[in-house]
């Protein structure tokens, strides 16, 4: 299994600054993904981060609105950048072991 | 393309009742996994089960139970005696090798 560290839990931002939010994982992990939840929607994939590498993003993500860094295979972190309140959903991050997913506690993120 | 379905947004039933959650799966590839996960009020996602795509064979884990079908593309859930802490979002969601596609998520209200 992996454990998985997210911070910070929730914030509240205001429109127009950046949060980067960290996850650590208690394992060395090939890839680490991030993921997006509206309020009262499914999760939806924003990219997949390899270390050493650039990350992967899926159809509507750019870097420049969520760059990602992946320092090392324990650690990664994700930037919401120039937030407005679309951006407001809680941010996952999530990792596989033996094929299995798991999953941070999660960014509440609510942008003012 | 790969694709789930809930179709069930909301199901609500009393304390006691079974119920079954729905899932119906669209993918061209012949090894892939199923999960199903679970995410209370609090939104932490809770890993309930993984099927990969050659293991047909049903599972019970306690009052829950799972029915895996190839031949209808259809992993759905069934809880037995339901309990109000079964209340939360559970989502079904498919992988090949990596990244998770997650169904919209179903609704589930236990009322005591």
């Amino acid at each position: 299994s992996a454990v998985i560290s997210q911070k910070p839990s929730r914030d509240i931002c205001q429109r127009g600054t950046s949060l980067t939010i960290q996850c650590q994982v208690d394992s060395q992990v090939t890839m680490m993904f991030w993921y997006r939840q509206q309020p009262g929607q499914s999760l939806t994939l924003i990219a997949t981060a390899n270390q050493g590498s650039e990350a992967t993003y899926e159809s509507g993500f750019v870097i420049d609105k969520f760059p990602i860094s992946r320092p090392n295979l324990t650690f990664s972190t994700l930037t919401v950048s120039n937030m407005s309140p679309e951006d407001s959903s809680i941010y996952l991050c999530s990792v596989e072991a033996n094929t299995e997913a798991f999953f941070g506690q999660g960014t509440r993120l609510t942008v003012v | 393309a790969q694709k789930v379905t809930q179709a069930q947004t909301e199901i609500s039933v009393v304390e006691k009742e079974d119920v079954t959650l729905d899932c119906v799966y669209e993918t061209r590839d012949t090894t892939y996994y199923l999960f199903w996960y679970k995410q209370p009020p609090s939104g932490e996602l809770v890993f309930l089960i993984r099927r990969n795509s050659f293991d047909e064979q049903n599972e019970i884990s306690g009052r829950y139970s799972w029915n895996f079908q190839k031949s209808t593309s259809s992993f759905n859930f069934t809880i037995t005696a339901s309990q109000v802490v079964d209340s939360a979002v559970y989502f079904c969601a498919l992988s090949r090798t990596d990244k998770l596609i997650f169904g919209t998520g179903t609704r589930l209200q236990v009322f005591p």
